[in-house]
C-alpha cells in the first residue's frame, strides 16, 4: 500500500525555521508536492519537487530524496500567519492519476 | 476567473437520507478527485476520475457513489450506507502532465442528524 508520514504537531516562535519531515512508502510516484491549508479553508499548493534536492519559492523550501524515501519543507522567518496545517502529496506514477495526501502537520507559531 | 465551485458550503441532513454534492471546475482539467477530512486529520481520498465516464474507488469508497458525465462536473453522493457521513469534503483537479499541483473547492460541510 501507499503511505505518507508526517508528524501531527510542531510548534515554533516567529521569526525562527520550522523542518516539517514527510516519509513515505510507495512505489513509482513523480514527486513529492505540499500543501498549505488554514483552519477551514481549502489546500492550497505550495511547492513541488519532481528531481531530488532542493527547491525554493521565497521564505518556503522543499527537498526530496527518493533513496531515504523523504521529503520535508522548511519554513523560514515565521509568521503568525504560518499558522495551518501542512500536507505532503504524491501522484502515482501509473495512467490512473491517483493523488494521495499525508496525514498533515499543524504547525502551530507563537509570538 | 477560473477555479473549482463547491455547493453548498454548508449541508444537513437526516440519518439514511442519501446527498449529492456539487463539483463544478471551469479550469479544463481533466482529472478530478473527491477527500473526506474529519476534524484534525488528513485528507482521505473516496473517487477519482482522470476522464469523462471513468472513475476509480480511492481508499474509502464505501458509501459512496459518483460520476463523470461531463469534463467540468464530478458530483458525489453519500449514500444512507455511509456509516459516519458527517465531515468536511473536498474536491480538487489537476490537469494531466507530471506536476501534481492540484486546485480544490472551498468544501462542503455535512452534517448528518
Amino acid at each position: 500500500g501507499q503511505s505518507l508520514e508526517q508528524p501531527s504537531e510542531v510548534t515554533a516562535v516567529e521569526g525562527a525555521i520550522v523542518q516539517i519531515n514527510c516519509t513515505y512508502q510507495t512505489s513509482g510516484f513523480y514527486g513529492l508536492s505540499w500543501y498549505q491549508q488554514h483552519d477551514g479553508g481549502a489546500p492550497t499548493f505550495l511547492s513541488y519537487n519532481g528531481l531530488d534536492g532542493l527547491e525554493e519559492t521565497g521564505r518556503f523550501s522543499s527537498f526530496l530524496s527518493r533513496s531515504d524515501s523523504y521529503g520535508y519543507l522548511l519554513l523560514q522567518e515565521l509568521q503568525m500567519k504560518d499558522s495551518a496545517s501542512y500536507f505532503c502529496a504524491v501522484r502515482n506514477m501509473d495512467s490512473s492519476y491517483k493523488l494521495i495526501f499525508g496525514s498533515g502537520t499543524r504547525l502551530l507559531v507563537r509570538p | 476567473d477560473g477555479g473549482i465551485t463547491q455547493s453548498p458550503k454548508y449541508l444537513f441532513r437526516k440519518e439514511g437520507q442519501n446527498v449529492t454534492l456539487s463539483c463544478e471546475q471551469n479550469l479544463n482539467h481533466d482529472a478530478m478527485y473527491w477527500y473526506r477530512q474529519d476534524p484534525g486529520q488528513g485528507l482521505r481520498l473516496i473517487y477519482y476520475s482522470q476522464i469523462v465516464n471513468d472513475f476509480q474507488k480511492g481508499d474509502i469508497a464505501e458509501g459512496y457513489s459518483v460520476s463523470r458525465e461531463k469534463k467540468e462536473s464530478f458530483p458525489l453522493t453519500v449514500t444512507s450506507a455511509q456509516k459516519n457521513p458527517t465531515a468536511f469534503y473536498l474536491c480538487a483537479s489537476i490537469q494531466t502532465g507530471q506536476n501534481t499541483e492540484a486546485f480544490f473547492g472551498q468544501g462542503t460541510r455535512l452534517t448528518v442528524v
